[in-house]
């Protein structure tokens, strides 16, 4: 079964500079989630879309941006990159169509290093 | 105040042997779900099972078992017959509100289980 892809799967910046992170959902998923988990932690919500609008913020910085594209597919954008932002970066996708228990299907990650 | 609370950072358990990893949880919502989630060393985050509230059975799949204890809040994963591939880090999360998908998750800090032969 097609599962939840994420590109790249690693990525290595420098300070103050700029990162895409994309994400590819399970076909005829409606619904995105980003999530950044530093290490040793746990997972914590940026940002979500829901048919292409955005559904729900957490704690995204303001350095950071992200959209759903027409074929659903996602970008997270990060500048102005910092030390502390070196982490794993989880996409997950579900479908939302009232019924079910909305599972979300996690990514294999993207680790962004920071250096 | 933490949603997700997981107070077991590491636990042992020894091959064929049954594990429960504990978790509770702090919500005002009378609808809400409890997941967990399992990560290996690998980093990808596996779902293992899946609890309602309104659920009126324990979920069960395959070894795994979530005892719901709705009352007491709590919602531990119950590893029967553990395995050395069962040597992970496992993540409780909840997910409130009205039953739409489109909310979050929330972690607890997790726990990491090592299975000794």
């Amino acid at each position: 079964a097609a599962g939840v892809i994420q590109s790249p799967r690693h990525l290595i910046k420098e300070k103050r500079e700029t990162a895409t992170l994309k994400c590819y959902p399970i076909p005829r998923h409606d619904t995105v989630y980003w999530y950044q988990q530093g290490p040793g932690q746990d997972p914590q919500f940026l940002i979500s879309f829901y048919e292409k609008m955005q559904s729900d913020k957490g704690s995204i910085p303001d350095r950071f941006s992200a959209q759903q594209f027409s074929d659903y597919h996602s970008e997270l954008n990060m500048s102005s990159l910092e030390l502390g932002d070196s982490a794993l970066y989880f996409c997950a996708s579900s479908h939302n169509d009232g019924g079910g228990l909305y599972e979300q299907y996690f990514g294999p990650g993207t680790r962004l290093t920071v250096t | 105040a933490q949603k997700i609370t997981q107070t077991q950072p590491g636990m042992f358990v020894q091959e064929k042997e049954a594990v429960t990893l504990d978790c509770t949880y702090d919500t005002s919502d009378p609808s809400y779900g409890l997941f967990w989630y399992k990560q290996p060393s690998s980093g990808e985050m596996i779902f293992l099972i899946y609890q309602g509230s309104y659920d009126q059975q324990n979920a069960t799949e395959g070894r795994y078992s979530l005892n719901f204890q709705k009352a007491r809040k709590s919602a531990n994963l119950v590893i029967s017959a553990s395995q050395l591939g069962d040597s992970a880090m496992y993540f409780c999360a909840m997910r409130e509100g009205q039953d739409t998908g489109r909310r979050a998750l929330t972690f607890g800090s997790g726990t990491r289980l090592q299975v000794q032969p």
